[in-house]
């Protein structure tokens, strides 16, 4: 099964709400990235937040990863109707030196004008 | 900023055609990758190279092979297309393997 999922699969909140989105992942991991993709374009890195970082900030981005619980959430503050996209999170598939980024299935944002 | 450029955006090949994608990227990255993209089953890797010559199978190499013969091109072959490859194809570089990646824009693959 996949190492990173996804929930929601799909949200839809009003301009100007804030979008949170979340991941679980299965085995530990030395970082956790998030990528955007609008429609029909390749993935944009967002953010990185390394295992001893619990919060990071870029923008109108707010990350979190609780190693604990295996989770991270992407919290989109005052969200634009240029927020609408596709939104993975990633997480290395292990700690060898070879380990490849395992992207979820992604969640799709709309924002309504 | 780091460009990774693939050479077609859209392509319509036949059944049995030997297919080249390719993907050229700027930044010196050791790093490069080929992804399918289908609507459920999100991204999944098909082949990475660490190195010029060197490659490694990802998750789903079956039907295609690569080729890495300079530090800045990375090439996909799908050695007879099939209408179950058709997708979309991404292309990656990072300057490590958990760095994060720059994507080009994609090659919308239909295979008639």
């Amino acid at each position: 099964s996949q190492q990173g999922e996804e929930d929601p699969q799909a949200l839809s909140i009003q301009e100007g709400e804030n979008a949170t989105m979340n991941c679980s992942y299965k085995t530990s991991i030395n970082n956790l990235q998030w990528y955007r993709q609008n429609s029909g374009r390749g993935l944009v890195h967002l953010i990185l937040i390394r295992s001893n970082e619990r919060e990071k900030h870029s923008g109108r981005l707010r990350v979190t990863l609780d190693t604990s619980k295996k989770s991270s959430s992407l919290l989109i503050t005052a969200s634009r109707a240029a927020d609408t996209a596709s939104y993975f999170c990633a997480t290395p598939r292990n700690t060898g030196a070879n380990s490849k980024l395992t992207f979820g299935k992604g969640i799709t944002l709309s924002v309504r004008p | 900023d780091v460009k990774v450029t693939q050479s077609s955006r859209y392509l319509v090949k036949r059944t049995g055609e030997k297919v080249f994608l390719e993907c050229v990227q700027d930044m010196d990255h050791e790093n490069m990758f080929w992804y399918r993209q289908d609507p459920g089953l999100g991204l999944r890797l098909i082949y990475f190279s660490y190195d010029v010559k060197m490659k490694e199978k990802g998750d789903i190499p079956e039907g295609y092979s690569v080729s890495r013969e300079k530090k800045e091109r990375f090439s996909l072959i799908l050695e007879s297309a099939s209408t179950n490859q058709t997708s979309m194809y991404l292309c990656a570089s990072s300057p490590g393997v958990w760095q994060p990646q720059h994507f080009g824009d994609g090659t919308r693959l239909s295979i008639l």
